[in-house]
């Protein structure tokens, strides 16, 4: 079975602090793909990121990086620098690559609230 | 632009009541979706449909039904026999195949039995 665990359900920040959301996720599949969303106030999901399973590499986009470690089953993502807009309910999600239906396992979220 | 359309933004039902929330997408994605999110339960996945003309039941459709006649619609009936419908509704889509940028979800549906 297929299972993402976001442990933390709130984070409180100050502007301009870095902040971590962490993902740990559990597959029997050697292949799959990690997704990240957000969730701001309006409730639209947007989409930050997808990774494959054979991609280790980290990446950073702007403001936001993602770290991917196998070894550990995690997908954490940081914000550098966080800001007000930044407030939002943030989601880990994985996916099967070997099947035709592409159904995404949710974790439970972790909200972020970032304070001027 | 295209996007998800769901319709209504919030929704009250009395007990008893069939209601039904609508999907409309623009995008020409094939495989449509949706979704219920809880407080403290993420996202988990009602019904989907990958082809115009049949959907499959997901990891909570009892109490629902939904219907496929077109490719852009994909509306959710939350009937009587759905006994805690309050919850957050959203409605994604994706195309065949899949792409690398994820679901493109709807803005929502909120629904509250009064």
């Amino acid at each position: 079975a297929q299972k993402v665990t976001q442990a933390q359900t709130e984070i409180s920040v100050v502007e301009k602090e870095d902040v971590t959301l962490d993902c740990v996720y559990e597959t029997r599949d050697t292949t799959y793909y990690l997704f990240w969303y957000k969730q701001p106030p309006s409730g639209e999901l947007v989409f930050l990121i997808r990774r494959n399973s054979f991609d280790e590499q980290n990446e950073i986009s702007g403001r936001y990086s993602w770290n991917f470690q196998k070894s550990t089953s995690s997908f954490n993502f940081t914000i550098t620098a966080s800001q007000v807009v930044d407030s939002a309910v943030y989601f880990c999600a994985l996916r099967r690559t070997n099947t035709g239906f592409q159904k995404l396992v949710f974790g439970t979220g972790t909200r972020l609230l970032v304070s001027p | 632009d295209g996007g998800i359309t769901q319709s209504p933004k919030y929704l009250f039902r009395k007990e008893g009541q069939n209601v039904t929330l609508s999907c409309e997408q623009n995008l020409n994605h094939d495989a449509m979706y949706w979704y219920r999110q809880d407080p403290g339960q993420g996202l988990r996945l009602i019904y989907y449909s990958q082809i115009v003309n049949d959907f499959q039941k997901g990891d909570i459709a009892e109490g629902y039904s939904v219907s496929r006649e077109k490719k852009e619609s994909f509306p959710l009936t939350v009937t009587s026999a759905q006994k805690n419908p309050t919850a957050f509704y959203l409605c994604a889509s994706i195309p065949r195949g899949g792409t690398g940028y994820g679901y493109t979800f709807g803005s929502g549906t909120r629904l509250t039995v009064v």
